[in-house]
């Protein structure tokens, strides 16, 4: 199946610090890109919507200037956690359909967990 | 939104079917239901979709009822690596559509 790779997969900042994760792609293009958040023990919860060459739509709730969201490429999107706080600390998961194809199914990356101190 | 309900958690013994339900009393016509599992602290595995007709594939099989409103999803031999929380989920088959997670149902496989 298709495979979608994030890194880094842990880190760890200091408050006050952005952190870049990355979502590449990496055998298929996707124009359209979803980044979740997890708390412990919690489902899946969707932030943003991430189209390629425009801007993210975000979900009620989520605060775009908090969360920076990039997709320059058909392969790459990038979510930039702004002046992190340890209420931030969470597991952050990207996905990705097959642009124009496929039966609607998303691939999911593998995670990228923060811990904010 | 979240537009299925499933049981909190399930057991099931090493080497027996694992069967999974899903309410999904609400769907549309053109909603497919999606199946994904996820093993702790790693990202969610796609396992199986349909829309009408029963599915099977070398992971699972997908029972839908004839209504639409609810299905099963089968692991026919659970093994200790099933263990895992199983999403249901419902959505229009266009990759530019939002997958909603709802609570899922978090699957033990006893020896």
């Amino acid at each position: 199946g298709a495979v979608v790779s994030q890194h880094p997969s842990r880190v760890i900042c200091k408050s006050g610090t952005s952190v870049k994760i990355e979502c590449r792609s990496l055998d298929f293009q996707a124009t359209t890109m979803f980044w979740y958040r997890q708390f412990p023990k919690k489902s899946l919860m969707l932030m943003a919507t991430s189209n390629e060459g425009s801007k993210a739509t975000y979900e009620q709730g989520v605060e775009k200037d908090k969360f920076l969201i990039n997709h320059a490429s058909l392969t790459l999107s990038t979510l930039t956690v702004t002046s992190a706080h340890p209420e931030d600390s969470s597991f952050y998961i990207c996905s990705a359909g097959l642009a124009g194809g496929g039966a609607g199914e998303l691939f999911f990356g593998e995670g990228s967990r923060l811990t904010v101190l | 939104d979240a537009k299925t309900t499933q049981p909190p958690s399930m057991d099931c013994a090493e080497g027996r079917a694992a069967n999974l339900p899903c309410n999904h009393s609400t769907i549309s016509g053109n909603e497919y239901v999606y199946w994904y599992r996820q093993i702790h602290s790693q990202g969610p595995q796609y396992i199986i979709h349909g829309l009408k007709n029963n599915e099977t594939n070398e992971m699972a099989s997908l029972i839908i009822t004839e209504d639409r409103k609810s299905s099963t999803l089968i692991l026919p031999h659970a093994t200790l690596r099933d263990t895992a929380v199983y999403y249901c989920i419902v959505r229009v088959a266009n990759t530019g559509n939002q997958f909603y997670f709802g609570t899922g149902t978090s699957l033990t496989v006893i020896p």
